[in-house]
């Protein structure tokens, strides 16, 4: 069965820092790996889809890497800034009927 | 482009009542179709897939159901609420590669 988690679970940083979230997953058989991002009360947007034959995707600041055979994933948020301040979740998609399996998320504070 | 319509927004409902929650998908044929419920503290729970029209899959054995009447159209049902079913329910469409949720909806058994 497949299990993803994600670290730290709650992260805080000054306005202006980059930032790294981790993801890990404990079967590599992916089909693609997905970022999202979550504000409180609200649906999920999609930020960064990875596909198994990747290693990275790139999109404004973001930077989703994916290392399958280690079943890691990281988010790095450049100059990040308080509108960033969000939950973040990476799920993994291992490609039967693209079920998602979620991390249980991010909570990242960007401080002015 | 595609949109997906959840609603609504919130609810409240007693214990024993029933439930209707619709999700409509638009700018798309065919699409898998999902419906996911957030617990306060938990992850993303997959709770029902459909990949056609009348084709439901479940996940988790509970008190819910689902039905796929229409291909872009996939409802969240129960007969009677219990407080285990609080939450917020999230629906989906994949075309088979990235995912797209809607807005939730925020389920409150009292």
């Amino acid at each position: 069965k497949q299990e993803v988690t994600q670290i730290p679970a709650a992260l805080s940083v000054p306005e202006g820092e980059n930032l790294v979230l981790n993801c890990s997953f404990t079967d590599s058989a992916i089909y693609n790996l997905q970022w999202f991002r979550q504000d409180p009360g609200k649906g999920l947007t999609s930020l960064l889809l990875i596909q198994s034959s990747q290693r990275e995707q790139t999109s404004g600041r973001l930077n989703a890497s994916l290392d399958k055979s280690s079943g890691r994933s990281t988010l790095y948020i450049a100059a990040s800034q308080p509108g960033d301040s969000a939950t973040y979740l990476c799920a993994v998609d291992t490609g039967t009927a693209s079920k998602l399996t979620f991390g249980t998320g991010t909570r990242l504070q960007v401080t002015l | 482009s595609q949109t997906i319509h959840q609603w609504p927004a919130t609810l409240v409902q007693p214990v024993g009542s029933p439930l209707s929650l619709e999700c409509t998908v638009e700018g798309t044929s065919n699409p898998n179709l999902y419906w996911y419920r957030q617990a306060a503290g938990r992850g993303l729970q997959l709770l029902f897939y459909s990949v056609g029209i009348g084709q439901i899959s479940s996940e988790v054995p509970q008190n819910l159901s689902a039905s796929r009447p229409q291909d872009r159209q996939f409802i969240l049902s129960s007969k009677k609420l219990l407080l285990s079913d609080s939450g917020f329910y999230l629906c989906a469409w994949s075309g088979g590669g990235e995912a797209f949720f809607g807005q939730g909806t925020r389920l409150t058994v009292v």
